[in-house]
């Protein structure tokens, strides 16, 4: 089955420091890799995906995303943490194998930045 | 924003009564979604709609009732509901046809039953 797993419920780092969020998967056939960022009282906004080519994706605000095919990971990246950066992290796959258009989310990530 | 627009944002109701949720996009997607976000628990998906046709139930209970008129409208019909079924819904759409597509999220519905 396709699943996806952010193993911290939260990361604190201090603002202007790199930061990076974990994930790792588990998928049958290509994995589609998806990274949403959930500010209070919002919905979720994508910042990038991988899909194929370049293992490093870059996305939105700055973030940016490695794609490791070997350790099974998608880890998100950004060089220099912002306090605006807080907020909850979600990873997700596309579910190709139900033969409908699904994606299986992680259980989030709480990014904290200290000023 | 991001197209996606939900209304009512906030609803409390008691559990005889019933209510519908109301989600549109302007974004040009033929594929919509329902999610239930409750607090410490991952996102549930709870149902997919490709050209306005229902192609994922993800054992939701027959108090959630979706409806899709057409592909830029989803509304959840909701009816005696229990108290557990307090959360966030989140409406998402997308485009349908490839495995590559991001979805776009409205910004949730509040749910509280009383």
């Amino acid at each position: 089955a396709q699943s996806v797993a952010q193993p911290e419920d939260q990361v604190n780092v201090a603002e202007g420091n790199p930061l990076t969020v974990k994930c790792t998967y588990s998928v049958s056939g290509n994995p589609y890799l998806f990274w949403y960022v959930q500010y209070p009282n919002r919905g979720l906004q994508f910042l990038l995906k991988y899909i194929t080519g370049d293992n490093l994706v870059k996305g939105s605000y700055g973030f940016e995303a490695e794609f490791n095919k070997s350790q099974t990971s998608f880890h998100l990246k950004k060089p220099s943490a912002l306090v605006s950066d807080s907020a909850l992290y979600f990873c997700a796959v596309r579910d190709a194998t139900s033969g409908t258009y699904k994606y299986i989310f992680g259980t989030g990530t709480r990014l904290k930045v200290l000023a | 924003e991001t197209g996606v627009t939900q209304t009512p944002r906030h609803l409390v109701m008691g559990m005889t009564n019933k209510k519908s949720l109301k989600c549109e996009q302007h974004l040009g997607h033929n594929a919509m979604y329902w999610y239930k976000q409750s607090a410490k628990k991952p996102l549930e998906l709870m149902f997919v709609y490709n050209f306005k046709e229902q192609t994922e139930n993800n054992s939701v209970p027959s108090r959630f009732s979706p409806e899709c008129p057409n592909s830029s409208h989803l509304f959840l019909h909701l009816h005696t509901l229990q108290p557990e079924d307090s959360a966030l819904y989140l409406c998402a759409s997308s485009l349908a046809g490839g495995d590559t597509y991001e979805q776009y999220f409205g910004p949730g519905t509040r749910l509280t039953v009383t």
